[in-house]
């Protein structure tokens, strides 16, 4: 079974540039979450969608930030402009539901790097 | 607050020993529980869940944990470590019925190196 698919899986560019995160998550989950990990701060959530409608952007860190989720087998987080301490792994996971009982399944990631 | 905390950022054990990693929760109810595992380079893998019932529950690769109410713990543990063991653990909490995976709290993880 093919799992959560992220693209590109490493992503390096000049901090100003706008830097774009695919995410294609497991067929017939319908819940999406995107997560930073950095050693400093671990693994923060960054957004959810539910239905493809965001639920809670409360962990998104600036208005750089933007995702999106256009269909049930689809989503963006954007960054724009970059900046050097965006660095970071990004994970995108999907779940069969939001229910406490539903576990995540996470995609490799995409290691981001802004010079 | 909600909380989890791993106590230990680093352990290193033999190939062959046990290995025992520890979690603790702090919570206004009794939480579904999550152990994962990221390997380098990887996204984090469940290795098993906690959710009711049986305290003591099995997941993949020969891992187990149990819950303990009284002391707010959900530890991992492996009779015998393999070299592919070595890899970050990471335990999770998150809200019982009626709560969201939005509301999943990860700790910081262990990271875990094993010696030949």
């Amino acid at each position: 079974d093919a799992g959560v698919i992220q693209s590109p899986r490493h992503e390096v560019t000049e901090m100003g540039q706008e830097v774009t995160l695919r995410c294609k998550p497991i067929s017939g989950h319908n819940s999406l979450f995107w997560y930073r990990q950095t050693m400093m701060r671990g693994l923060e959530l960054l957004i959810y969608f539910n239905n493809n409608v965001p639920i809670d952007d409360s962990g998104m860190p600036e208005d750089r930030f933007s995702a999106k989720m256009p269909n049930a087998s689809f989503s963006t987080l954007k960054i724009q402009p970059s900046e050097p301490r965006d660095s970071a792994v990004y994970f995108c996971a999907s779940s069969l539901g939001l229910q406490g009982n539903q576990p995540q399944h996470f995609g490799d990631g995409t290691r981001l790097s802004i010079l | 607050a909600q909380s989890v905390t791993q106590p230990d950022i680093h352990i290193t054990v033999s190939e062959g020993a046990s290995l025992e990693l520890r979690c603790n929760y702090s919570y206004g109810a009794t939480p579904y529980l999550f152990w994962y595992v990221q390997s380098p380079g990887q996204g984090l893998q469940l290795l098993l869940k906690y959710f009711s019932g049986d305290t003591l529950v099995q997941g993949i690769k020969g891992f187990e944990a149990e819950f303990k109410r009284s002391q707010s713990s959900f530890n991992l543990r492996k009779p015998s470590v393999h070299w592919s063991d070595a890899a970050e653990y990471f335990c999770a909490v998150g809200p019982s019925y009626g709560g969201s995976q939005g509301n999943l709290i990860f700790g910081k993880g262990t990271k875990l190196s094993v010696k030949p």
